[in-house]
């Protein structure tokens, strides 16, 4: 079964809202990483924590990574109708990326 | 944008063909990889390479096969093709960590019909 799972499936919300999307995880990692992908495009890495860090932010992106509950969750502030996009984790471990279903995230202008 | 190229974007062809989908990177990078996703799915590892000479089967069984002869170039190839195999093909690249796994540059991705 998958490693990675987001939550939830689709989001949607308004231009300037902050949008929290969570990833949850069953194995243990060596790091947990975040990346969007615009329709019918190839994924960009967005932004990776590692499992001896707790949070991490990138610009307008804040990720936590909660070992002892497999958990993680991407916060993008202050959205825009750019950040609509699919958003997927992916755990990395012996040497592979293993990615979660996604997120559908649709910022309304 | 990552200097990782697919071509073609988009293929559709008729069942039995053969067909090679070609991938290539600028970045020096040893590792490679191809994935195959469906539309609204996650993407599942059906190839790897650490390097030149070597090729790896990942977690989803392929029919696909993969070749590298050079670092650059990481082509898949269905010697027959079918219509399971209609899917969006994605392939990627990215440095050697000692520990762990660094971020993945992705290519655009080929969307292959299988008619």
């Amino acid at each position: 079964s998958q490693q990675g799972e987001e939550d939830p499936q689709a989001l949607s919300i308004q231009e300037g809202e902050n949008a929290t999307m969570n990833c949850s995880y069953k194995t243990s990692i060596n790091n947990l990483q975040w990346y969007r992908q615009n329709s019918g495009r190839g994924l960009v890495h967005l932004i990776l924590i590692r499992s001896n860090e707790r949070e991490k932010h990138s610009g307008r992106l804040r990720v936590t990574l909660d070992t002892s509950k497999k958990s993680s969750s991407l916060l993008i502030t202050a959205s825009r109708a750019a950040d609509t996009a699919s958003y997927f984790c992916a755990t990395g471990a012996n040497s592979k990326l293993t990615f979660g279903k996604g997120i559908t995230l649709s910022v309304r202008p | 944008e990552a200097d990782i190229y697919q071509t073609p974007r988009y293929l559709v062809i008729g069942t039995g063909k053969k067909i090679t989908l070609e991938c290539s990177q600028t970045m020096g990078h040893d590792k490679m990889y191809w994935y195959q996703q469906d539309p609204g799915m996650e993407l599942h590892l059906i190839h790897y390479s650490y390097g030149v000479n070597s090729t790896e089967k990942g977690d989803l069984s392929s029919e696909s096969t993969v070749s590298r002869i050079r670092t650059e170039h990481f082509p898949l190839t269905l010697e027959s093709a079918r219509p399971s195999h209609t899917s969006q093909y994605l392939c990627a690249s990215s440095e050697v960590l000692v520990i762990g796994e660094n971020e993945q540059f992705f290519g655009p991705g080929t969307r292959l019909t299988v008619l």
